[in-house]
């Protein structure tokens, strides 16, 4: 397995437009997480799944921003109408739940500018 | 008051001097983790700690769960040890609260 990976790597879209990216975890992981980064800033938790399931939303997701993963294996998150402020670094990572196993493995992230 | 703090939050050094890298965090946990990220944004678990001790050849890791701190340090530093070095800690569902990252700059 090659890790996990993320497309696009980099997106520019201007303001108000629809985005969409993918992550495919690690094929045996049963969790996925989204995170945000912001320039300069360490990254911030969005949501994450357990298989198909997503157990938790921060409240940075607004109602703008949707996260699937519907076969419980690669995951998508939207952003609609996007923003200048939705500009970051959306990283994925995975990991298999299990007692005592808590390492992630990150993709290497999609840049979104809004322009 | 972030959960995550680090310090400093940013670092020079010259090439072999010992950095350490410090991380206290308020709330409780499963795991602390370190990570580093290049530029480019790509991040590299470094350690995983819960408890005591870990080295993996020029960095060290310590934990003090009583004190709720820990240290990244690393010996005999090299201008490829350059990057932005991240303390996040995992509880429930082991979602992962970052601090803000420590910019390392290791000069020739």
């Amino acid at each position: 397995d090659t890790g996990v990976s993320q497309d696009p790597r980099h997106k520019i879209t201007k303001r108000g437009q629809n985005v969409t990216f993918r992550c495919d975890p690690i094929s045996e992981h049963n969790r996925l997480y989204w995170y945000r980064q912001t320039l300069g800033q360490g990254p911030e938790f969005l949501t994450y799944f357990q298989n198909e399931a997503q157990l938790e939303k921060s409240r940075l997701l607004s109602d703008r921003f949707s996260a699937e993963r519907p076969k419980g294996s690669f995951s998508t998150l939207e952003i609609q109408r996007t923003e200048q402020g939705d500009s970051a670094m959306y990283l994925c990572a995975s990991s298999l739940a299990a007692r005592g196993r808590f390492e992630q493995y990150f993709g290497p992230g999609t840049r979104l500018t809004v322009t | 008051k972030n959960e995550v703090e680090q310090s400093p939050q940013n670092l020079t050094a010259q090439e072999g001097e010992f950095i350490t890298i410090n991380c206290s965090y308020s709330v409780g946990i499963s795991a602390l983790h370190w990570l580093q990220q290049h530029p480019g944004g790509g991040i590299v678990s470094l350690f995983m700690l819960s408890s005591g001790k870990k080295k993996h050849g020029r960095l060290i890791a310590t934990i003090n769960i009583q004190e709720k701190h820990s240290s990244l340090h690393i010996t005999a530093s090299h201008p490829r040890d350059s990057a932005v070095y991240i303390c996040a800690v995992g509880a429930a569902g082991n979602k992962l609260t970052f601090g803000g990252g420590t910019r390392v700059l290791v000069k020739p």
